[in-house]
């Protein structure tokens, strides 16, 4: 059975800081590891995938996240926030998702 | 952004009473999920299609059932509302399994007293 785990539930930092979400799955087939984004009151948008080659995959606004096989990780991170990322961020793991508990990354001015 | 809508987006029910929430798509996917969200579970899935008439249980299925009668609408009830199943609940959609990206609905907030 596929499962994930977000280690953090809350990470709050200061504006131009550099933040890192951590995620954990563990899977016994072959693995494709998804980053959403909900901003308060809103659905979830996908922030950025990993489905197979490199292991660095980035997103349009600044997040990257990488596929470590031997640590079953796909931690997400970004070198600078902004008060604009201030959302919840949530890791799954794919065919039917499974969702983690989601990182509420609260950024201060 | 992908034609997903819920309706209705907020609403206040009594425990016992028949619910039906219901998700309409205008992408022509063949893939579309319910979920609920709960604070500190993430997003747990409810039940799923796979096309017209195929649905499938997902992790928390008990006390909840589905229709899809058309390729565009996915019809989520709860035949006796009780306060447990108070929460959020999104639907999303996707062209296939596995690598494919879901994209979601706005979500409908449902308070059952």
């Amino acid at each position: 059975a596929q499962s994930v785990t977000q280690l953090d539930s809350q990470v709050p930092v200061f504006e131009e800081a550099p933040v890192e979400l951590r995620c954990n799955y563990s899977s016994s087939v072959s693995v494709y590891l998804f980053w959403y984004v909900q901003y308060p009151n809103q659905g979830l948008q996908l922030l950025l995938k990993y489905l197979s080659g490199s292991t660095l995959v980035e997103s349009i606004n600044g997040f990257e996240a990488e596929f470590n096989k031997s640590q079953t990780s796909f931690h997400l991170r970004k070198p600078s926030v902004h008060i604009s990322d201030t959302a919840e961020y949530f890791c799954a793991v794919g065919g039917k998702l499974i969702f983690g508990q989601g990182t509420e990354l609260s950024v201060k001015p | 952004d992908a034609g997903i809508t819920q309706s209705p987006r907020h609403k206040v029910t009594e425990t016992g009473t028949p619910v039906t929430l219901r998700c309409h798509q205008t992408e022509n996917h063949r893939y579309m999920y319910w979920y609920r969200q709960d604070p500190g579970h993430g997003l747990r899935l409810i039940h799923y299609s796979y096309g017209v008439k195929d649905t499938d249980k997902g992790e928390v299925s008990d006390g909840y059932s589905v229709s899809r009668s058309k390729t565009e609408d996915f019809l989520l009830t709860l035949e006796s509302a009780t306060s447990s199943q108070t929460s959020v609940y999104f639907c999303a959609i996707s062209e296939s399994q596995g690598a494919s990206e879901q994209y979601f609905g706005p979500g409908t907030r449902l308070t059952v007293t």
